[in-house]
């Protein structure tokens, strides 16, 4: 079993869309959490840190179940810019990536 | 300014050759990382350098030797090339170890092994 699985997508969607991506891992000793975010032939870049309350960062909002060891990401009002590979990421001590869903905002 | 820089950004070279990746980062950090992703686009660790000290070193061949003259740069030498390197070499720093801190990413350095 992978320790950070992703569904690959692609997720196709339209502007304006909600859209929202799971993640879950496999070893409950992970101490943090983060989405990032990759760009075609780009290097990933940390979009945002997922806290055990729940975060948001203005469209964008993480949550985080530790006993279901899940990830979420949600995406509200999608815009063109947002097509872009989301990476789930864990860290025990050092960072696990998942393999990324592809998002695809279409006009 | 760019913060993570690595060069070259493309690579082609013939198998058996030996090759080297340098990284540099003006961020001031004292962590540095090799990462590779390869083709299914899966980004694993392979080295992690704390103030020019090995810390993290995975399952790579030996093949592979990081070095890092200061804490500023960590290159990546390659030897005796297989088909199976082909892949983008990210360098990544942050400014302490343990995974917490922010990693910033280089923009990746192609690597195709003919």
């Amino acid at each position: 079993r992978k320790e950070v699985e992703q569904d690959p997508g692609p997720f196709n969607v339209p502007e304006g869309a909600t859209v929202a991506f799971n993640c879950t891992y496999s070893n409950s000793a992970s101490q943090s959490f983060f989405w990032y975010r990759q760009d075609c032939r780009k290097e990933p870049k940390l979009l945002m840190s997922v806290y055990s309350s729940g975060n948001e960062d203005g469209r964008f909002t993480a949550q985080l179940n530790r006993a279901s060891q899940y990830i979420s990401l949600l995406i509200r009002d999608s815009k063109l810019s947002d097509s872009a590979t989301y990476l789930c990421v864990v860290n025990r001590w050092q960072l696990t990536f998942g393999s990324g869903t592809q998002l695809t905002v279409l006009p | 300014d760019t913060a993570v820089s690595q060069t070259p950004k493309y690579l082609v070279t013939q198998m058996g050759n030996d090759k080297s990746i340098k990284c540099e980062q003006n961020l001031g950090h004292d962590t540095m990382y090799w990462y590779k992703q390869d083709s299914k686009k899966f980004l694993k660790i392979m080295f992690s350098y704390n103030n020019k000290e090995l810390i993290i070193n995975e399952t790579v061949p030996n093949r592979f030797s990081p070095k890092s003259p200061d804490k500023a740069h960590l290159n990546l030498h390659i030897n005796s090339l297989e088909l199976g390197d082909s892949a983008v070499y990210f360098c990544a720093s942050s400014q302490a170890s343990g995974g917490q801190e922010t990693q910033y990413f280089g923009p990746g350095t192609r690597l195709l092994v003919l």
